[in-house]
């Protein structure tokens, strides 16, 4: 593929429902970061992967929040007992380590817990 | 932690007027310093990044300049044009990490009138 992408593009779900969100990086990308978007902030670290494992985890807010990557490739969050503050822009980026910190995003997903 | 303060948080220009937008950091151990701008619906696009050994860099109308020891940094946009409207984001990496776990600043609306 051409870039990062991610699914679903919008999310709408209930307070206390579970969501997972997709992201497909750039392929032979090893590292996957996971990044929250607040409406009108910047963005905030939440979870990094270099091939399937995650050194550091360290912005996932909550114990409802949960990720993992599988095959090198493919990563999903899960957000469980979703709340209201939950509700931003999901944004995943891939790189190449020592060649692109800066990495490629993806579009993101957009989720609305009511 | 790290802290990245970004201004101003709207900025509007005539079309073919410079623009120029003002990260500081917090942290000197910092050494990776990405910009990116940010298109309605979209992921952030990585435009432009400077390390730690430059004072300066250039990419056709975009320019970025760092100031170790004043901890800040400031892109430039020279001769805008309509199509540089967006919000566009400032970021800052600690150095002695091998991954790009970035701390963001807030973000500048910059709008570009014809």
């Amino acid at each position: 593929g051409a870039g990062v992408s991610q699914s679903p593009s919008n999310k709408v779900t209930e307070k206390g429902k579970d969501v997972e969100l997709r992201c497909d990086p750039i392929s032979g990308h090893t590292a996957l970061y996971w990044y929250r978007q607040s409406l009108g902030q910047g963005l905030e670290f939440l979870i990094y992967f270099q091939g399937n494992s995650a050194p550091d985890k360290s912005g996932l807010p909550s114990d409802r929040f949960s990720a993992e990557r599988t095959g090198g490739s493919v990563s999903t969050l899960t957000i469980q007992r979703t709340q209201q503050e939950d509700s931003a822009v999901y944004l995943c980026a891939s790189s190449s380590e020592g060649l692109e910190w800066g990495g490629h995003f993806g579009p993101g997903t957009r989720l609305l817990v009511l | 932690g790290e802290n990245v303060e970004q201004h101003p948080s709207t900025l509007s220009v005539q079309e073919g007027d410079s623009a120029v937008i003002k990260c500081t950091y917090s942290d000197s151990a910092s050494n990776y310093f990405p910009w990116y701008k940010q298109e309605l619906g979209k992921g952030p696009q990585l435009i432009i990044d400077i390390r730690s050994n430059v004072g300066e860099k250039k990419d056709q109308r975009i320019a970025v300049t760092l100031n170790k020891t004043a901890k800040h940094f400031s892109l430039h946009i020279t001769e805008t044009q309509p199509e540089d409207s967006a919000v566009y984001f400032c970021a800052a990496r600690k150095g002695g990490t091998s991954y790009g776990k970035l701390t963001f600043g807030q973000g500048t609306i910059l709008t570009v009138h014809p």
